[in-house]
């Protein structure tokens, strides 16, 4: 079965600086997609990014990007000049094609520091 | 577009008692999933509907859980006999089938005294 792990309960930043959030996961497919979710406190769960596995170049979005490393199995997220709004939990997950439910991490709760 | 809905957000009810949830998907959304989370984790997969069918359901989701989407469009969950165990944060998400990315809702919060 495939398991995410991210391995960073708590990570802070101070605003406008860079943050890096780890993610490593665990499958046997060659095809799969990769996800970070974002849950503010008001708890909505929100797509930041989308990662192909059969896209060898990483995926960006904005102050958002990704560093797919698929030999090692990581899917690290990059968040540059953080802002206060980007405090939130951040969730790495999952999803093979032939599956429908998603695999989320623990999560990775991400403070900002005025 | 509205987004993912559900009612209500929060829910607090004695052990042994009966609750249902609602969840209405984005609009054009055929697929519709219902999740479990619990403080400090991730979300955790409960049942999957396509249209009107159920098509998978988690070893998660005991005879007390029941899902259904009778028309396609909402979908219910109930729980019977609540449990204390069942105390958590309840998600539906949507999503099409041309893309692999699911879109949840804000969640409906469970509490059982």
């Amino acid at each position: 079965a495939q398991t995410v792990t991210q391995s960073q309960p708590e990570m802070s930043v101070q605003e406008a600086e860079t943050v890096t959030l780890s993610c490593t996961y665990d499958t046997s497919e060659s095809d799969y997609y990769l996800f970070w979710y974002k849950q503010p406190p008001s708890r909505q769960m929100i797509l930041v990014i989308r990662q192909e596995a059969y896209k060898q170049q990483n995926a960006t979005e904005n102050r958002f990007s990704v560093n797919f490393q698929k030999a090692a199995k990581s899917f690290s997220l990059k968040i540059s000049d953080s802002q206060l709004g980007d405090a939130a939990m951040y969730f790495c997950a999952y999803r093979s094609p032939g599956n429908n439910d998603m695999r989320f991490g623990a999560g990775t709760r991400l403070t900002v520091k005025p | 577009d509205t987004g993912v809905s559900q009612n209500p957000r929060h829910k607090i009810t004695k052990r042994g008692q009966n609750v249902t949830f609602r969840c209405d998907p984005i609009s054009e959304h055929n697929r519709l999933y219902w999740y479990r989370q619990t403080l400090g984790q991730g979300p955790e997969f409960l049942t999957y509907f396509q249209n009107e069918a159920q098509l998978e359901k988690s070893r998660l989701l005991s005879d007390r859980f029941s899902a259904e989407r009778p028309k396609g469009s909402f979908s219910t969950l109930e729980i019977q006999r609540t449990e204390q165990g069942d105390s958590a944060m309840y998600l539906c998400a949507s999503s099409d089938p041309l893309f692999p990315e699911q879109y949840f809702g804000p969640g409906t919060r469970l509490t059982v005294t």
